[in-house]
């Protein structure tokens, strides 16, 4: 079955300093990655996804993932932090669903970032 | 508009009470979800409707009831609830083309978060 597993629940650097969210999938197929944001008391953005086009997926706020099958990767980078950029970040696989034909998420646990000034 | 709008934000009540949440988009989309999430957890699918049927109950208790009036409008009646039912609850939506159903993004509303006493 496909999964996702986010390697560091917390991530803290600082302002300026280059964010790397990890995020490994275990599958025997394509699988189709997403990323998504939750600021507090709010609910989740989508940052960017991987279905097949491009390896390289760049999405909003300037992060970008790298999918690499190599490595069952799809890592989450943003060149530079910024204090806004702390927040929640999920990384999610879709699969169908036992005994549907629906795709649905399938979430890691989760990492915190914190930018420190 | 990429929106989906959830009422109440917040909502407290009693264990013996009769409360309902409210979801509502009008981006076209087909599949709607209610989502419950716990503090520093990833969201947990609860239900899952497509072209206005439940098409997915990840074998939630009765006292959460979902419904559907209509394409845009997606309900959670809850009754009898117990403390640890207590979270934010998300909405979300997600087109549904044939197809499609993998790499459609899924677009979350803001949450109600639920307090139960």
């Amino acid at each position: 079955a496909q999964s996702v597993t986010q390697l560091g629940s917390h991530v803290s650097v600082s302002e300026g300093a280059l964010v790397l969210l990890r995020c490994n999938y275990s599958s025997s197929v394509p699988p189709y990655l997403f990323w998504y944001v939750q600021y507090p008391n709010q609910g989740l953005q989508l940052l960017l996804k991987y279905t097949s086009a491009a390896t390289l997926v760049k999405g909003i706020n300037g992060f970008e993932a790298e999918f690499k099958k190599s490595e069952t990767s799809f890592h989450l980078t943003k060149p530079s932090a910024h204090m806004s950029d702390a927040a929640e970040y999920f990384c999610a696989v879709r699969r169908r669903s036992r005994g549907s034909t629906l795709g649905r998420l399938y979430f890691g646990r989760g990492t915190q970032l914190t930018v420190w000034p | 508009d990429t929106e989906v709008t959830q009422t109440p934000k917040h909502l407290v009540m009693g264990m013996t009470n009769k409360k309902s949440l409210k979801c509502e988009q009008h981006m076209g989309h087909r599949a709607m979800y209610w989502y419950k999430q716990k503090a520093k957890k990833p969201p947990e699918l609860m239900f899952v409707y497509s072209y206005e049927k439940l098409s997915i109950n990840e074998s939630v208790p009765s006292r959460f009831s979902p419904e559907c009036p209509n394409s845009s409008l997606l309900n959670l009646h809850l009754h009898a609830l117990q403390p640890e039912d207590s979270a934010l609850y998300l909405c979300a939506s997600s087109q549904e083309v044939w197809g499609r159903e993998f790499t459609d993004t899924q677009y979350f509303g803001p949450g109600t978060r639920l307090t139960v006493l």
